[in-house]
């Protein structure tokens, strides 16, 4: 049985830092990548990035110069940072395994972040 | 960069009948990259269909999905009441793995 808790700060101002981590349980941690995934209010799903435990990773071109992910493969946990966040990266992030040519099938619980001043 | 269309927006249909969702690529996908979720309020996705059409673990047969290249579609015969939600595809075939807009089955 595979589960993903995540867990992060839910309220920050504009030009703060999203911080995200999701802890896996159960299944392995080494044979997938691991994804972020997040929706605005009332939208739909955006695909932000992908990491494998030996650190590679894959993002969303368009957040890529605000985004980076890690991972600390000793705790099957990995990370999401997005940088100057504003309004627009309010909404519900999700971390789910899979990745790369795999698709997401177990997801986390989804993190509701709000940007505001 | 691969970006999907889904059609329609809405379908608004009765507990009973069928559906039929479009997803469509805006390039081919080189192998059956393509992932269909269902997602209802406050919930998060979950996964329906992987590989165009193979259900995934507990999915009942009610869901189909086919399709090849730039066009796939997701079946659902006979709308049972837990089935009206929104619906999207993915591609996993190349980075960014983007998803559709989104369908919503909605009961009429």
């Amino acid at each position: 049985q595979v589960h993903l808790q995540q867990w992060g700060a839910g309220l920050l101002k504009p030009s703060e830092t999203l911080s995200l981590t999701c802890a896996v349980y159960g299944g392995s941690f080494t044979d997938f990548y691991w994804s972020w995934i997040r929706q605005p209010p009332g939208k739909g799903l955006e695909w932000i990035g992908e990491i494998l435990h030996t650190g590679d990773t894959n993002y969303n071109p368009s957040l890529k110069s605000r985004v980076s992910m890690s991972v600390e493969t000793s705790k099957h946990q990995f990370s999401l940072r997005l940088t100057s966040v504003t309004a627009a990266d309010t909404g519900v992030y999700y971390c789910a395994r899979g990745g790369g040519k795999t698709f997401p099938d177990y997801w986390g619980q989804g993190a509701l972040v709000t940007v505001s001043s | 960069e691969i970006v999907l269309t889904q059609s329609p927006g809405t379908l608004s249909l009765s507990p009973g009948e069928g559906a039929t969702l479009s997803c469509r690529a805006s390039q081919s996908l080189s192998g059956r990259y393509l992932a269909w979720y269902q997602q209802k309020p406050g919930q998060a996705p979950r996964l329906l269909i992987y590989d165009i059409s193979s259900r995934a673990t507990g999915i009942p047969d009610r869901f189909r999905g086919s399709g090849s290249g730039t066009d796939f579609t997701l079946s659902i015969t006979r709308l049972e009441p837990e089935d009206f939600a929104v619906y999207y595809c993915q591609q996993y075939d190349i980075s960014p793995r983007a998803f559709g807009q989104g369908t919503k089955v909605e009961i009429k």
